[in-house]
Order: structure tokens, then C-alpha cells, then sequence
């Protein structure tokens, strides 16, 4: 069964970091394309960043306005992926969604920013 | 970035009538690579999205045939046939053709 399990989240002061982390299991993480989504209050779904297997050299893609303040990294051998967010802004309060490309979708974790 | 406009915004539909969403890109979703990378998603309450057709038109491992995916280039539809109660929630299209990948802005599902 696939499962992917996203943690890390919690309520977060503006201007500060998180680090979300998604543990996966049930498929071969290792040439999965994993991404990372949000939903936002109003539900509205964004996707955020996306990076490649090994053979596509782990390349990198991210929405243009989380670049240089989002990071997505992967760790094949957890079979885990990670979003850092640096420098968090109260818009980026939404449900945070790691997913494997082929379809799947964790449950989701809430960041809130509020001071 | 591509924009995907989906009607309607929200849809009242009776047990066992079908229903039909409609999804439209701003640009078209056919790849060089030949496939057309257009998805539809259910979210149902207090649950994550989950995937029902891939590829404009393919049906999700253990999807009802109740679900069906069309069209091409710019225009897609879903169409959901003998709608039944475990249906309702929010309806998206997604494309992952064109970086930044896009959503719609969903429709909503009611039973009458």
C-alpha cells in the first residue's frame, strides 16, 4: 500500500522557519518524482515545488514566488522528501501536501503563520 | 503560467443523473513527448485529493467506470455517470504539462 505521511507543521511566527518532512513507503521512492502542494484557506491548490529522480539528476523546478524562500530536498535512502521554508509570510498559512507524481497525495499538514 | 478555468463553480445534481465538468487551459496541454499530462482529482470532506483519471482520459487503479475523461489541446470534461452519494465534494483538474504546474479552481458537487 502506498503511504506517504507528512510532519512538521504547526503554528509559526512570521519571518521564521519550517521544515516539513514526508516519509513514503509502498512504491520505489527512488525514481518517483516527488512534489510538494498546498491548499490554501479559501481551497484553492497550488502546487509548489517538484524534484526529479537520480536519472533526471534530481533536477529542481519551483513555483516562482516560494523561489529562494522554499526548498525541496529528497533523502532515497529514508525514502523521504523535505520542503525548508524560510522567511514565512502569513499568505503561506495553507495545508501542506507531499505527493508522488503518479498520483498520490499524503493527508496533508496544517502551517499556520500568525504572530 | 497556464490558467485552467473550470465550469461550473458549483453543481446540484439527483441520485443517478449524471453530471459533467468542464475544464479549459489557456494554452494547449499536448506535450512533445505526445501525451497530454491532464488529470482529474475528487476532494471529498475533510479528506486529501485523490486521483481519478490521468492522461485526459485514463481511469485511476479501482476508479468506478461512473467516471469517464475526455477531450484535447484546451478542452477537457469529466462527465460522472449515475451520480451517487459518495460523489459529492470538490472536483479539480490539474495539468502538469507546462512548469509552473496548475490547478483549477475546483467545482462543487452537491446531491439534490
Amino acid at each position: 500500500e502506498v503511504q506517504l505521511v507528512e510532519t512538521g507543521g504547526g503554528l509559526v511566527q512570521p519571518g521564521n522557519s519550517l521544515k516539513l518532512s514526508c516519509a513514503t513507503s509502498g512504491f520505489t521512492f527512488s525514481t518517483a518524482w516527488m512534489n510538494w502542494i498546498r491548499q490554501t484557506p479559501g481551497k484553492r491548490l497550488e502546487w509548489l515545488a517538484q524534484i526529479e529522480d537520480k536519472s533526471n539528476n534530481y533536477f529542481i523546478s519551483y513555483l516562482e514566488s516560494v523561489k529562494g524562500r522554499f526548498t525541496i530536498s529528497r533523502d532515497d535512502s529514508k525514502s523521504s522528501v523535505y520542503l525548508q521554508m524560510n522567511n514565512l509570510k502569513e499568505e503561506d498559512t495553507a495545508i501542506y501536501y507531499c505527493t508522488w507524481s503518479s498520483g498520490y497525495w499524503g493527508q496533508g499538514v496544517m502551517v499556520t503563520v500568525s504572530s | 503560467d497556464v490558467v485552467m478555468t473550470q465550469t461550473p463553480v458549483s453543481l446540484s445534481v439527483s441520485l443517478g443523473n449524471q453530471a459533467s465538468i468542464s475544464c479549459r487551459s489557456s494554452q494547449s496541454l499536448l506535450h512533445s513527448d505526445g501525451n497530454t499530462y491532464l488529470s482529474w482529482y475528487l476532494q471529498k470532506p475533510g479528506q486529501s485529493p485523490q486521483l481519478l483519471i490521468y492522461l485526459a482520459s485514463n481511469r485511476f487503479s479501482g476508479v468506478s467506470n461512473r467516471f469517464s475523461g475526455s477531450g484535447s489541446g484546451t478542452d477537457f470534461t469529466l462527465k460522472i455517470s449515475r451520480v451517487e452519494p459518495e460523489d459529492l465534494g470538490v472536483y479539480y483538474c490539474f495539468q502538469h504539462t507546462h512548469l509552473p504546474l496548475t490547478f483549477g479552481s475546483g467545482t462543487k458537487l452537491e446531491i439534490k
